[in-house]
């Protein structure tokens, strides 16, 4: 099973900066990477997939990089509605498996 | 516009059986993608369970695939899960979602969420 590893636990950001979120795979995912944003008492909302492709939707200053192990999503001017927990999601070998989360809060 | 809505009894009593069906608006299974369960223990993150698509071929999370049953009913555009022999540890948030099929034609991403419902397993 891979093991998706995502750092910080937890990111303090002022409202306006930029947030650098990392995701490291224990072996290598290719592209196969998905980044998803959850509030409180919703569901995940899919940011990201493909590593870099932004889905329906989502605004411009998210962007996600990265192939085989390491894996960023950077948020380029944080804005109020985006604190929130960020998990990474690799598809591509059994079982599909997700990182712990980082949350994001308000510094 | 696609949503995905879960249901099912909200507390199973240990050593039994967790049944939940997901109903699928705004687009027809039958169309297309895989279908997919997975859960979120309380304050947890979030873990995948298995995946079907409209022919019934179906992938699932090795750690549970003695327990996981899927099954889809295209004429009802719902499919649904099964999680036999419950414990404390099956206590999760339960989501369904669509899932694109990958180049490599088997479940990839999430990208259609239903919100979610509570399963307590409890005495």
């Amino acid at each position: 099973e891979i093991v998706m590893t995502q750092s910080p636990a937890t990111l303090s950001v002022s409202p306006g900066e930029r947030a650098t979120l990392s995701c490291r795979a224990s072996q290598s995912v290719s592209a196969n990477l998905a980044w998803y944003q959850q509030k409180p008492g919703q569901s995940p909302r899919l940011l990201i997939y493909g590593s870099s492709t932004r889905a329906t939707g989502i605004p411009a200053r998210f962007s996600g990089s990265g192939s085989g192990t390491e894996f960023t999503l950077t948020i380029s001017s944080l804005q109020s509605e985006d604190f929130a927990v960020y998990y990474c999601q690799q598809y591509n070998n059994w079982p599909y498996t997700f990182g712990q989360g980082t949350k994001l809060e308000i510094k | 516009q696609v949503q995905l809505q879960e249901s099912g009894p909200g507390l199973v009593k240990p050593s039994e059986t967790l049944s939940l069906t997901c109903a699928v608006s705004g687009y027809s299974i039958s169309s297309g993608y895989y279908w997919g369960w997975i859960r979120q223990p309380p304050g947890k993150g979030l873990e995948w369970i298995g995946s079907i698509n409209h022919s019934g071929s179906t992938y699932f999370n090795p750690s549970l695939k003695s327990r996981v049953t899927i099954s889809v009913d295209t004429s009802k555009n719902q499919f649904s899960l099964k999680l036999s022999s419950v414990t404390a540890a099956d206590t999760a948030v339960y989501y369904c979602a669509r899932g694109p099929v990958s180049a490599k034609g088997y479940p990839g991403y999430f990208d259609y969420w239903g919100q979610g419902t509570l399963v307590t397993v409890s005495s």
